[in-house]
Formats: structure tokens, sequence, C-alpha cells
């Protein structure tokens, strides 16, 4: 059974430039969250997608966008990227009906903006 | 202004002792809380949770203790193993409706050493 998997693991942008990440949530999943981790710090709640709608937003510029597909697997979508940007970005999973904040996390994608 | 504190970045315990991790919280909204560990080049996996209407929940080695009034729970680990080498996050959120993020603390490392 596989478990969340995103990609790319790692990837390197320069400034302005825009970034697609993607994620697969756990079999069974219909949820996907994500979160932003900068170095030092906890993860940092960015949105969470369910029947392909975007159901909550933390505080997070517009810049950061994202989508869910019929498939549960989802993207996140970042533009114009700053200096600021650069972090792990995880992906989690979990049923709509699940346990209160039991997520799956993926191993992240980790972005450097130079 | 962090909503979930972990004051303690690090801790260090000899293997088969106690390590017991604290985490404070100033919302008073929050009424669930969960641990959760991270590895490495890994998500951070789901350990273990409570509700605000508990004081106390346990899972085999794992215990965590809530004190509402204090705004305090922690995390205890009894006896303490190599393998529970790890970050800890303490997470929050609000099990009501419309709410689907978790706040999390910026975590504590754990070494136990042999």
């Amino acid at each position: 059974d596989a478990g969340v998997t995103q990609s790319p693991t790692h990837l390197i942008k320069t400034r302005g430039q825009q970034v697609t990440l993607r994620c697969s949530p756990k079999s069974g999943h219909d949820t996907v969250s994500w979160y932003q981790q900068a170095l030092g710090q906890g993860p940092q709640f960015i949105f969470q997608y369910y029947e392909e709608e975007e159901r909550q937003r933390g505080n997070f510029p517009d810049r950061f966008s994202g989508h869910q597909f019929p498939n549960y697997s989802s993207e996140l979508n970042v533009n114009a990227l700053l200096l600021g940007d650069s972090a792990l970005y995880l992906c989690a999973s979990s049923l709509v009906s699940g346990p209160t904040g039991e997520l799956f996390f993926g191993e992240g994608s980790r972005l450097t903006v130079l | 202004d962090q909503q979930v504190k972990q004051n303690s970045p690090s801790l260090s315990v000899q293997e088969g002792r106690i390590s017991i991790l604290n985490c404070d919280y100033t919302n008073s909204m929050f009424d669930y809380f969960l641990w959760y560990k991270k590895y490495p080049a890994e998500g951070p996996t789901f350990l273990i949770s409570i509700s605000s209407i508990k004081d106390k929940n346990e899972d085999g080695r794992f215990t965590v203790f809530l004190n509402k009034s204090a705004k305090h729970l922690s995390l205890h680990i009894v006896p303490s193993q190599p393998g529970d080498s790890a970050v800890y996050f303490c997470a929050a959120t609000y099990s009501g409706a419309g709410s689907y993020q978790l706040t999390f603390g910026k975590g504590t490392k754990l070494s136990v050493i042999p």
C-alpha cells in the first residue's frame, strides 16, 4: 500500500520563477493538505483540498495556489518566487471522515530559491 | 505570534529513562492536540493525540498529559529507546466544523543515548 508520494524531491529555482509541486495521496484518502516547513520551524498550513475545492486556507498570499484532481492527487503552484519561499513543502493526506488531525505526510519537496 | 510553543529545541536522555517533551498553547479555541514524530528525510508521522475532554491518553510507551487550565501538554516516553531519537512536533487544532488545519510548534529534537 503506497503512502503519500511527492515529486520532485528537490528543486532549485531563481527569484521570479514559478514552481509546481505534485502529490499523490495515500490509497483511499480523499483529502490533501499542504504545509510549508521553513528551516528550524514547524510545518505551517497552506491550504486543504477536498472534492477538488479549497476548503480552508492559511495565511499565505495568492501567489500560492493549488488544485485537486478527480483521482484525489494534488498540485501546489507558487508564482513569482521569493527567496523566503525556500522551504520543505509537505503534502499530507487524510480521510474526511477520519480521526481529527491524523494526517499522513509525504517526504516533502525541498525548494531552494536563489 | 506563536500559538503553539515548544520551548526546548533539544533534549538528551539515557536509554531506558523517561523522556518528557513539553508544549504550551495560547489559543483557547484549541480542543484537540497531537504529537508527530519526524525522522530525517522523512515526513512527520502521527504518534498520539488527546481531546480536551481528557487529561491523559496512553498508547504503549507513550503517554500524553493535558493541563487545560495551564494550557500545557506533555509527552512522556517510558522507557526511552535509541529508535525514539527524532524531532517531535506538538500540534493543535479545533475539532469543530470548519477547521481543518493543524498548528504546529517548532519541534524538540530528542536524542536517546545508548
